[in-house]
């Protein structure tokens, strides 16, 4: 499967501040996703992100506090904008690979204080 | 709507023992399902997948899964685990169109 790589791995931010998660992907891909995962919960797709055109988000997201850039098609980022503590998080890049399987990022653990 | 549903929050066994961890889904017609396993710190690994064809399908670290329509069920196996098998798991569905759709996942704890 491909390596997914997602900077940074960890971090802890002073509330309203903003955070861009970087994702890298070893071979081009076509799909990216975003999901996030709070704590001891499961995982909510944030945002589908396509190269070339708009990231197309899930109900309860929204682009002003969800940034998401696709510049070409092993990349990715996810802003995190005027983070609140409810922000703290895993954020994790994902990738379909093979048609409707999807692998995923380390995540990046994010919190906030 | 398609939701996912994992009876089990914590499942202790002990090493060596074998493992059954429940999925339940509910979709209008046969969904994609997959298995995750996130280990403690790290993202998510899939462990197993099935589309159609053969209802019991193998993953990798000695895990299957069998599919049964009739229970609208997808529950994951192993005939002994192993201690670095503790972790959590997800059970996921898709409809095709990528979205995956997570079940709240299962810890798994194993005691010597």
């Amino acid at each position: 499967s491909a390596v997914i790589s997602q900077k940074p791995s960890r971090d802890i931010c002073q509330r309203g501040t903003s955070l861009t998660i970087q994702c890298q992907v070893d071979s081009q891909v076509t799909m990216m996703f975003w999901y996030r995962q709070q704590p001891g919960q499961s995982l909510t797709l944030i945002a589908t992100a396509n190269q070339g055109s708009e990231a197309t988000y899930e109900s309860g997201f929204v682009i002003d506090k969800f940034p998401i850039s696709r510049p070409n098609l092993t990349f990715s980022t996810l802003t995190v904008s005027n983070m609140s503590p409810e922000d703290s998080s895993i954020y994790l890049c994902s990738v379909e690979e093979a048609p409707n399987t999807i692998y995923f990022g380390e995540g990046s653990w994010l919190t906030v204080v | 709507a398609q939701s996912v549903t994992q009876p089990d929050i914590h499942i202790t066994v002990s090493e060596g023992a074998s493992l059954e961890l429940r999925c339940n889904y509910s979709y209008g017609a046969t969904p994609y399902l997959f298995w995750y396993v996130q280990s403690p710190g790290q993202g998510l690994q899939l462990l197993l997948k099935y589309f159609s064809g053969d209802t019991l399908v193998q993953g990798i670290k000695g895990f299957e899964a069998e599919f049964k329509r009739s229970q609208s069920s997808f529950n994951l196996r192993k005939p002994s685990v192993h201690w670095s098998d503790a972790a959590e798991y997800f059970c996921a569905l898709s409809q095709g169109a990528q979205k995956l759709v997570f079940g709240q996942g299962t810890r798994l704890t194993i005691n010597p």
